[in-house]
């Protein structure tokens, strides 16, 4: 058990919706990453947030947003579903230059 | 070029020794991660390696970093089925926006 913990595990939906994918880090880890995994594409790095601030950003769609609250967990929305966005979704946290520890994973399904 | 690269799988027999190998591409990376992924489940930290060092041993795994040639090799010794999964490489490239830079994993499988 890494200490991150991801809700919902699992997730079914239909193309055009909304859903919202929550991260807690792990306990004194300031900063949360966001991955997409996807069979064809492997591990792609979406977003990070350090202490509630976005402090970088990787390939994600303009459709995906994510914050960080004053209490350190996190949320990716993800919205106007494709049947691409089909994929694990990981959050990482880490401490300051320390390694990325990531949770279990959310698997999305859109239909 | 910009990628950590690994090949994509690697079969052994249980006993034997396997060796996954890994090139990263910056010179200034600080330290290099081996992560493991299990089916459905998230990239757990196996081991790392800070750049100063040649190898690092944690029971049956043996890392080896070749700093002159960016090469990162992972040894698991009397691989048994347990140990079928995905493996990632990964180095810390403060220069990036991940910061680290996670390569394409590499399937291991045990055959009997």
């Amino acid at each position: 058990d890494s200490g991150v913990t991801q809700t919902p595990k699992h997730l079914i939906t239909a193309t055009g919706q909304r859903v919202t994918l929550r991260c807690s880090p792990r306990s004194g880890d300031l900063s949360v990453y966001w991955y997409q995994q996807s069979l064809d594409q492997g591990l792609q790095f979406l977003i990070q947030y350090y202490n509630g601030e976005e402090r970088a950003k990787g390939n994600i769609l303009e459709r995906f947003s994510a914050q960080q609250f004053p209490d350190l967990h996190s949320e990716l929305n993800l919205s106007s579903l494709e049947l691409g966005d089909s994929a694990l979704y990981f959050c990482a946290s880490s401490p300051p230059e320390g390694a990325q520890y990531f949770g279990p994973g959310t698997r999305l399904l859109v239909l | 070029g910009e990628d950590v690269e690994q090949s994509l799988f690697l079969s052994v027999r249980e006993g034997d020794s396997s060796v996954i190998n890994c090139t990263y591409t910056d010179s200034s990376s600080t330290y290099l991660y081996w992560y493991k992924q299990e089916p459905g489940a998230g990239l757990q930290l196996l081991t790392y390696i800070f750049s100063n060092m040649d190898m690092k041993q944690d029971q049956r795994l043996t890392v080896l970093l070749n700093k002159k040639d960016k090469h990162l090799s992972l040894r698991i010794a009397d691989t048994q089925t347990g140990d079928s999964a995905i493996y990632f490489c990964a180095e810390r490239r403060d220069s990036s926006a991940s910061k680290i830079i996670f390569g394409s994993g590499t399937r291991l499988s045990i055959r009997p």
